[in-house]
């Protein structure tokens, strides 16, 4: 399996601060990563597909970068509404896996 | 836009099995080009992706629970469904069902159902 590492595990953030996730894959997935945003309580909701797509809806604050197996998830401008846990899962191969996720709170 | 919904028993007794169906709304199962899945998530702890199924049944599990489970579709009533066997204490989580989208160059779970918290206890 294809194991995702997360960092942080959580960060606390001002409101207007860029704030940037990091994933990491144990092995090649080429572009095919995705981002999900999680709120308490609530179910995940798709953020960004295959690195950097980002889905309807989701404000342009949100960007996703890769370099070779390290995946980033910048939101440029922190906003109240954007407190979350964030979670990126692979697509390249079977058994989908997650990473653990970080957990994005509002200072 | 394609709603997705989890019903089933909230509670299970152990050694017993779990049973969710997920109904599909705005949209037809079989229509375009998608896979449906189950995922879970135990109380503060991260995702778990526990298998797909097509709409013509075509099944993939998670190798860690493949011997437990078993997926199923019924295209009449748009719906699929999750079983789950000889369940413990490890499977109380809540059960996601999920739209999984894919083409020549992109796969991503693009809509989700609320989740079911399921428990296990006597």
């Amino acid at each position: 399996d294809i194991q995702m590492t997360q960092s942080p595990s959580s960060l606390s953030a001002s409101v207007g601060d860029r704030v940037t996730l990091t994933c990491r894959a144990s092995q090649s997935i080429t572009r095919h990563l995705n981002w999900y945003q999680q709120k308490a309580g609530k179910a995940p909701k798709l953020l960004m597909s295959v690195t950097s797509n980002l889905h309807s809806g989701v404000p342009s604050r949100f960007t996703g970068s890769r370099s070779g197996t390290d995946f980033t998830l910048t939101i440029s401008s922190l906003q109240p509404e954007d407190s979350a846990t964030y979670y990126c899962q692979q697509s390249q191969s079977l058994p989908l896996t997650f990473g653990g996720g970080t957990k994005v709170d509002i200072k | 836009q394609v709603q997705l919904q989890e019903s089933g028993p909230g509670l299970v007794k152990p050694s017993q099995t779990l049973s969710l169906t997920c109904s599909v709304s705005a949209g037809s199962i079989s229509s375009g080009s998608y896979y449906w899945n189950w995922i879970r998530q135990p109380a503060g702890k991260a995702l778990e992706w526990i298998g797909r199924i097509s709409a013509i049944g075509s099944t993939d599990y998670n190798p860690s629970l493949k011997s437990r489970v078993t997926m199923s579709v019924d295209a009449s009533k748009n719906q699929f469904s999750l079983e789950l066997s000889s369940v413990t204490a490890a499977d109380t989580a809540i059960y996601y069902c999920a739209r999984y989208y894919y083409d020549s160059s992109a796969f991503y779970l693009d809509y989700w159902g609320q989740g079911t918290l399921v428990t296990v206890s006597s």
